[in-house]
């Protein structure tokens, strides 16, 4: 089956900078990638997803980019704000319907004003 | 449309004990999952449903009971709780199965099993 590989576990960045997620999967049939942003308490909330025959996706200050060849994706939020702080998680969808979708482990990000 | 709401927020189980959480949805989605919620285990599918009447069982069913009698609604049951169940639990529903359908979660369950 899938698995979901997602680094790094942690990241720190300062208010305005740059932060970038990667996430590795294993199955070359996986179609889908969406990722998920989880505050505090509340459940996660899906925030850009993209599929497999594109490269690259933009809104607004997030960006998400697929490398079908090397099987990775990744997550980029430039100038964060304070407010993107929060748990990430990344996600691949493998043969099947919804019930495919796997979960990397996700990744804390905190932006300090 | 409220979305996707969980009862309860919290509880707290003895070992042995059985419950039911439950999961309401108002969107009129098809599909409808169970997760758990362990730290540094990402999110793992418990069981799952496709419509009414029909259930399936995920990565990780040991333990749990799912049932859905109407599109609306999907409880998960602990038969004998286990300290091993100790976790947050969250309930998502989409529209259908396909590729780009947007899961919608629950704001989740925090149970603890002492």
């Amino acid at each position: 089956g899938e698995n979901v590989e997602q680094h790094p576990s942690t990241l720190s960045v300062q208010e305005g900078d740059s932060a970038v997620i990667k996430c590795t999967y294993s199955d070359s049939a996986s179609n889908y990638f969406p990722w998920y942003k989880q505050e505090l308490g509340k459940g996660p909330q899906l925030i850009i997803d993209i599929r497999s025959n594109v490269g690259e996706k933009k809104d607004q200050r997030i960006a998400v980019t697929l490398n079908k060849t090397a099987k990775h994706f990744s997550l980029h939020i430039t100038e964060t704000q304070p407010e993107d702080s929060a748990v990430y998680f990344c996600a691949a969808l493998g043969r099947g319907g919804s019930e495919k979708l796997v979960f990397g482990k996700g990744t804390k990000l905190t932006v300090n004003p | 449309n409220a979305g996707v709401t969980q009862t309860p927020k919290f509880q707290v189980l003895k070992t042995g004990q059985s419950m039911t959480l439950q999961c309401a949805q108002d969107m009129n989605h098809e599909y409808m999952s169970w997760y758990r919620q362990d730290p540094g285990m990402g999110l793992r599918l418990i069981h799952y449903s496709v419509g009414a009447g029909i259930t399936d069982q995920g990565e990780v069913p040991n333990g749990y009971n799912v049932s859905r009698s109407t599109t609306e609604d999907f409880p998960l049951r602990l038969l004998s709780a286990a300290p091993s169940q100790t976790s947050v639990y969250f309930c998502a529903s989409s529209p259908g199965t396909g590729v780009g359908e947007t899961q919608y979660f629950g704001p989740g369950t925090r149970l603890l099993v002492l």
